[in-house]
């Protein structure tokens, strides 16, 4: 089975931290995600990676970076973390080319943080 | 603009009754239409696709889609459902890039 694996279940941070969160995937896939879910406005993308050391901007990169050093690893980092960023982010993998030739993605189990 | 409609917040059925979650689309160029299930405190699993082919996609744990191309439509439906069905259900399409919709929570009463 494909594991997407998210380095925390839950997180509390202070605003104004640099914050980090990790994604890793154990299925060789090219393609990483990272999204936020919020009540009412479903998931929506932040960034991904189609490959190592590459990244393309989501619907809303604001406040937000990535680094993809490892094929496996896809760590989202808030430069200085806000109130309006607390919320849930999921990272998802997919095969190459997958998503946009309609192979499904693979989700971890979420990240719920919380900035105070 | 790519987008995908959830109309329903939530959707409330009797167990043993049949339920559907309905998503419509609106892409340029031929949809790749998607639904995931999501279940309190846990991650999106994937439940069926429809690429191409045949309108009436079967899908894990007894889920059906009905792809409608002239209503632009991709409803979810399960003939009778169950208790274990409760969750919030995503429509989702694959332009450049997987787009989802708000979320659906269904609510299957005993």
């Amino acid at each position: 089975d494909v594991k997407v694996t998210q380095s925390s279940r839950y997180l509390v941070k202070r605003t104004g931290e640099k914050v980090f969160l990790e994604c890793v995937q154990d299925m060789d896939h090219e393609n990483m995600f990272w999204y936020r879910q919020d009540p009412g406005l479903g998931l929506r993308l932040i960034y991904f990676s189609y490959d190592v050391k590459m990244k393309e901007k989501g619907d809303i990169p604001e406040g937000y970076s990535v680094s993809r050093e490892k094929k496996e690893r896809f760590s989202l980092i808030l430069e200085s973390a806000s109130t309006n960023q607390t919320s849930m982010y999921l990272c998802a993998s997919s095969l190459p080319q997958g998503i946009m030739e309609g192979t499904e993605a693979f989700f971890g189990q979420g990240t719920r943080l919380t900035v105070v | 603009a790519q987008s995908v409609a959830q109309p329903e917040d939530q959707v409330n059925v009797a167990e043993g009754n049949p339920l559907t979650v309905k998503c419509t689309y609106s892409v340029s160029g031929n949809p790749y239409l998607f639904w995931y299930v999501q279940y309190p405190n846990r991650g999106l699993q994937f439940l069926l696709k429809y690429i191409t082919g045949d309108n009436l996609v079967k899908g894990s744990y007894g889920f059906e889609a009905e792809f409608n191309k002239s209503q632009t439509s991709f409803h979810l439906k399960k003939p009778s459902a169950l208790v274990s069905d409760s969750a919030l259900y995503f429509c989702a399409v694959n332009t450049d890039k997987l787009i989802f919709g708000t979320g659906t929570r269904l609510q299957v009463f005993p």
